[in-house]
């Protein structure tokens, strides 16, 4: 079974630091390319970030760029987002999902989300 | 960066009846669009991509259509399970921007 565990969220103060993370089990984590996506409360979804499964390649929200950096470890099964610089509308539950290169292409799994709070 | 917007903003309707979701975007993405079901308190659940093709486990009530810049997400026949809030999404380019969202509702 598919999964994806994100965690490392909590409350941070603006202009802080956090580090999320993805742990994922039961395929082959680096056959796949990865995202961020983040919901923040009551609001829609917001694509963030994406990495291909050999890391090379990497793309950014222009929202966080310069700010947050996403990396994954093949050999430990783990994806990874750094931000920095936290300001009050990054708070939002960040989901880690899996993205496809074959049919259905898309963000086929999702983790659960954990929850990022900027607040002073 | 491609702009999609979701139409209406709220559907109210019965369980049993047809409900049609509207998404367009600002520049033509082929076919290059999803539809995800998100439940209160879970996940985005992939329904369809590429305009018209039901992901695996998806009831064959739901329904796309559309292409270029118009896509429309049919539910046949509303089940109690169906009342959630769905996006869109294209994979045309970067960034993967979704839409609004639309909220079917129990009327």
């Amino acid at each position: 079974e598919v999964q994806l565990v994100e965690s490392g969220g909590g409350l941070v103060q603006p202009g802080g630091s956090l580090r999320l993370s993805c742990a994922a089990s039961g395929f082959i984590f680096s056959n796949y390319e990865m995202n961020w996506v983040r919901q923040a409360p009551g609001k829609g979804l917001e694509w963030i970030s994406y990495i291909s499964s050999s890391g090379s390649t990497i793309y950014y929200a222009d929202s966080v760029k310069g700010r947050f950096t996403i990396s994954r470890d093949n050999a430990k099964n783990s994806l990874y987002l750094q931000m920095n610089s936290l300001r009050a509308e990054d708070a939002a539950l960040y989901y880690c999902a899996r993205e496809v290169i074959l049919p259905p292409y898309n963000f086929d799994s999702w983790g659960q989300g954990t929850l990022v709070t900027v607040s002073s | 960066e491609i702009v999609l917007t979701q139409s209406p903003a709220t559907l109210s309707l019965s369980p049993g009846e047809r409900a049609t979701l509207s998404c367009r975007a600002s520049q033509s993405l082929s076919s290059y669009l999803a539809w995800y079901q998100q439940k209160p308190g879970q996940p985005p659940r992939l329904l369809i991509y590429d305009a018209s093709n039901r992901a695996t486990g998806i009831p064959a009530r739901f329904s796309g259509s559309g292409s270029g810049t118009g896509f429309t997400l049919t539910i046949s026949s509303l089940e109690p399970e169906d009342f959630a809030v769905y996006y869109c999404q294209h994979r045309s380019n970067w960034p993967r921007t979704f839409g609004q969202g639309t909220k079917v509702e129990i009327k």
